[in-house]
């Protein structure tokens, strides 16, 4: 079956300091892969999302960028951190090629910025 | 993209169903609708999803009118576990389609 996994569950940060989250996929191949940010009390809000290695597509301009140099592994990264940059990050799944098979997501990493 | 509308909370005894509407009017054709829940500090756990037919699996029912405007998430028999807070979204789960997510309705199963 497959498996999500992000890490860490929570981080604290100083204001500038750099930013890496990592989430990877098990049990599956070529899959789409998403970056959400939830703010408390929100819904998600899609931040990236790549359909193969090398390929990102944007939704919302910001301090953020995204990697993915592997198959099943998505990166979530940040130059210099803002105290808008906290929230909770999800990273999600979902099978490529069927548009209506649901995404998948991984218990997320809690940001907090000092 | 569509939206959604849904109560904001909404109590359920233990034992019984829990019926949670939403109101999609603006749904397309090709529009899905899926049902997601979060309990506090996880990730959202998919439930259900349909088109135009009822859809049942071990977790939930959904039931969708024939116009398709709105739906009903059914939790045969709710447990203090179902408590959560439960998303209904329209639309179609491919790469480059900005799903809509609203706040959601925060169910509350009361022993």
């Amino acid at each position: 079956s497959q498996t999500i996994h992000q890490w860490p569950a929570t981080l604290v940060q100083p204001v500038g300091s750099p930013l890496s989250l990592e989430c990877t996929v098990e049990g599956t191949s070529n899959p789409n892969l998403y970056w959400y940010r939830q703010a408390a009390g929100r819904g998600l809000q899609l931040l990236f999302y790549s359909v193969g290695i090398g390929q990102i597509s944007s939704e919302v301009p910001q301090n953020l960028s995204a990697s993915r140099p592997q198959d099943r592994q998505f990166i979530l990264s940040s130059k210099k951190l803002l105290l808008s940059d906290s929230g909770f990050y999800l990273c999600a799944w979902s099978v490529q090629g069927i548009s209506n098979q649901p995404q998948h997501f991984g218990d997320g990493t809690r940001l907090s910025i000092l | 993209d569509a939206k959604t509308t849904q109560p904001t909370s909404m109590d359920c005894a233990e034992g019984r169903a829990a019926n949670l509407p939403c109101n999609h009017s603006t749904i397309s054709g090709n529009e899905y609708v899926y049902w997601y829940r979060q309990i506090h500090s996880q990730g959202p756990q998919y439930i259900i999803h349909g088109l135009k037919n009822n859809e049942t699996n071990e977790m939930a029912s959904l039931i969708i009118t024939e116009d398709r405007k709105s739906s009903t998430l059914i939790l045969p028999h709710a447990t203090l576990r179902d408590t959560a807070v439960y998303y209904c979204i329209v639309g179609l789960m491919d790469s480059n389609y900005q799903l809509i997510w609203g706040a959601g309705t925060k169910l509350i199963i009361k022993p």
